[in-house]
């Protein structure tokens, strides 16, 4: 199955540093790689991704890099606030025949400190 | 508006207990998922479906069953609730294009006694 591994576990930044968060994934099939940000109490929401076709791609503050051959992707959030606290998850996706299986990594917990 | 919508918030059963759990999505998703979602674990996927009565397993189906007679609707069963079912169970639906969003359920927080 695919594995998916999400690094650091833990990151704590100062308001204003920049965060990167990394995603190693095994399924060389995986073709779609999203990002998604929980905030405490709340559903899994969509802020970036990024098609095995593109390299890079970035919206204002937050940008997401993707290496096919080593087969990671990176979350870049630059400027950080204290509103971007929040767990992040990747989640490439693998289509396999009629199904497709979106499976998450462990997370990474961010705290922006002001 | 978007709107996936989990039966309960909040659910208390005992051991041995058969639970449903209902999702409902209201933008003619094809594909379907659930997780349960406990601390340091992240989001593993239970079981998920593509179709209307077709069902895949995902990596933690044990003691969990699914059932998918509608489009619209996607339940999770636990046959026999235990203790170590205690979690918070989210769904998730989302088309089967490639990159579109997945949009998840308020979740339901389960605690088996």
């Amino acid at each position: 199955g695919e594995n998916v591994e999400q690094h650091p576990s833990t990151l704590s930044v100062q308001e204003g540093d920049s965060a990167v968060i990394k995603c190693t994934y095994s399924d060389s099939a995986s073709n779609y790689f999203p990002w998604y940000k929980q905030e405490l109490g709340k559903r899994p929401q969509l802020i970036i991704d990024i098609r095995s076709n593109v390299g890079e791609k970035k919206d204002q503050r937050i940008a997401v890099t993707l290496n096919k051959t080593a087969k990671h992707f990176s979350l870049h959030i630059t400027e950080t606030q204290p509103e971007d606290s929040a767990v992040y998850f990747c989640a490439p996706l693998r289509r396999q025949g009629g199904s497709e299986k979106l499976v998450f990594g462990k997370g990474t917990k961010l705290t922006v400190n002001p | 508006d978007v709107k996936v919508t989990q039966s309960s918030r909040y659910l208390v059963k005992r051991t041995g207990e058969k639970v449903f759990l209902e999702c409902v999505q209201d933008m003619d998703h094809e594909n379907m998922f659930w997780y349960r979602q406990d601390p340091g674990l992240g989001l593993r996927l239970i079981y998920f479906s593509y179709d209307v009565k077709m069902k895949e397993k995902g990596d933690i189906p044990e003691g969990y069953s699914v059932s998918r007679e509608k489009k619209e609707r996607f339940s999770l069963i636990l046959e026999s609730a235990s203790t170590n079912q205690t979690s918070m169970y989210l769904c998730a639906s989302r088309h089967r294009v490639l990159g579109t969003e997945a949009f998840f359920g308020q979740g339901t927080r389960l605690t088996v006694v």
